[in-house]
This record gives structure tokens, C-alpha cells and sequence, in this order.
């Protein structure tokens, strides 16, 4: 079965600082995985995936991840954090079995301080 | 383009009673995806439908039940409501791909006393 786990439910940043987000995976066929990131009383907007192609994806406001076969991980980073980026990460790997449904982990919320 | 939308925002039941959320898709998208995401919690999964059939479940009771229709709108019925069913419900769009993008709306916000 898949899984995905996020380390760390509360991460705290200076603005200007390196945000680094946590998530391992686990799969037996090659994963589909997915960051999303949910603002206070919205829905979840997609930041970036990985489907098998190159192993470092970019995505939207400078948010990137690198796919880590060998230690099972699929990590978010950013280089500056920003104020706006404060908000709820989910992690999350497509089940193709069951028609790419989403397993998400358990979120890490991202504090930015001034 | 019209994205993904749910109706209503807020809905306060009690225990017992029945609830029906509702769900437009993005233009182009057959494929809707509904889940449960409790307070603190990542979303979980409860169905999907295809083309107005079932394409997966989740471990949700028979109680949790869904339609989709020929526009590929979609509702997700609850009955017989718990504390528990307290929660986001969240509905997402896709198109034919496996794996594709998930497209999420706002979310419904049930709270049952």
C-alpha cells in the first residue's frame, strides 16, 4: 500500500530563510507524487509534481522539489521564504490502482517570521 | 474557464440527519474526487467517479454515497450523520489521465451537532 509521511507538523522560518519541507513515501511502483498547498479556509492548490520524468521539478512561486529514489523522498524547498508563503503543505502520492486517487500526509504548516 | 466549485460553503446539521454537498468540475474534466479532511488533518479519500460511474472507494461506510451526472457535476450524500462526519469536504476535478492534476474547489465545511 501507499504511504506518505511528512516530517514535522509545524515549521518555523525567518522571511529571507531557506524553507525545507519533509516527506517520505512509500510505494511499490514508481509514484506519482504531488505538493499541495492549502491557505486558511480554501481548497488545495497544486505547487508542483513528479511524474517520472526529470527528478528535480519546479513549480509555482519558486517552490521546488527533488526526487529521491534511493531515500525515498520527494522534499519541498524554497531559497527566500516569504510572508506569503505561510500556509498548510501536503505531500501526496497518485494511487493508480484506484483510478489516481490521492494519499496525503498529515500536512506541515509553515510559519514565516518577519 | 470556470474552475471547480462546491455548494453550499458552510452547513451545520445534527446528528441523525441527512446532507447532500455538491460539486461543478472544471470544463473538460470527467473524472470528480471527493474527500474528507478533518480539523488538523491531510484529506482523505472517499470516492471517485468516472464518466457517472464509481472508480474507487475509500474506507467510508455505504452511508457515504455519491452520483455523478451526465455534465459530470457531482453530489456526495451523507446519512444517517455522526459527530464525527464534522469536517472539509473537499471535491477535485481531473481529466482523462491517470495521474493527472487534481484541480480542488473550496470545500464545503459541515459541522454536525
Amino acid at each position: 500500500a501507499q504511504s506518505v509521511t511528512q516530517l514535522g507538523s509545524h515549521v518555523s522560518v525567518s522571511e529571507g530563510a531557506l524553507v525545507l519541507l519533509r516527506c517520505n513515501y512509500s510505494s511499490s511502483v514508481p509514484p506519482y507524487l504531488f505538493w499541495y498547498v492549502q491557505y486558511p479556509n480554501q481548497g488545495l492548490q497544486l505547487l508542483l509534481k513528479y511524474t517520472s520524468a526529470a527528478t528535480l521539478v519546479k513549480g509555482i512561486n519558486g517552490f521546488e522539489a527533488e526526487f529521491k529514489k534511493s531515500e525515498t523522498s520527494f522534499h519541498l524547498t524554497k531559497p527566500s521564504a516569504h510572508m506569503s508563503d505561510a500556509a498548510e503543505y501536503f505531500c501526496a502520492v497518485s494511487d493508480g490502482n484506484q483510478g489516481g486517487k490521492l494519499i496525503f500526509g498529515q500536512g506541515t504548516e509553515l510559519s514565516v517570521k518577519p | 474557464e470556470t474552475g471547480v466549485t462546491q455548494s453550499p460553503t458552510h452547513l451545520i446539521k445534527t446528528r441523525g440527519q441527512q446532507v447532500t454537498l455538491r460539486c461543478s468540475s472544471q470544463s473538460g474534466h470527467n473524472t470528480v474526487s471527493w474527500y474528507q479532511q478533518a480539523l488538523g488533518q491531510g484529506p482523505q479519500f472517499i470516492f471517485q467517479y468516472y464518466r457517472e460511474e464509481e472508480n474507487g472507494r475509500g474506507n467510508f461506510p455505504p452511508r457515504f454515497s455519491g452520483l455523478q451526472f451526465p455534465n459530470y457535476s457531482s453530489e456526495l450524500n451523507v446519512n444517517a450523520l455522526e459527530l464525527d462526519d464534522s469536517a472539509l469536504y473537499l471535491c477535485a476535478s481531473s481529466g482523462d489521465v491517470l495521474h493527472n492534476e487534481q484541480f480542488f474547489g473550496p470545500g464545503t465545511r459541515l459541522t454536525v451537532l
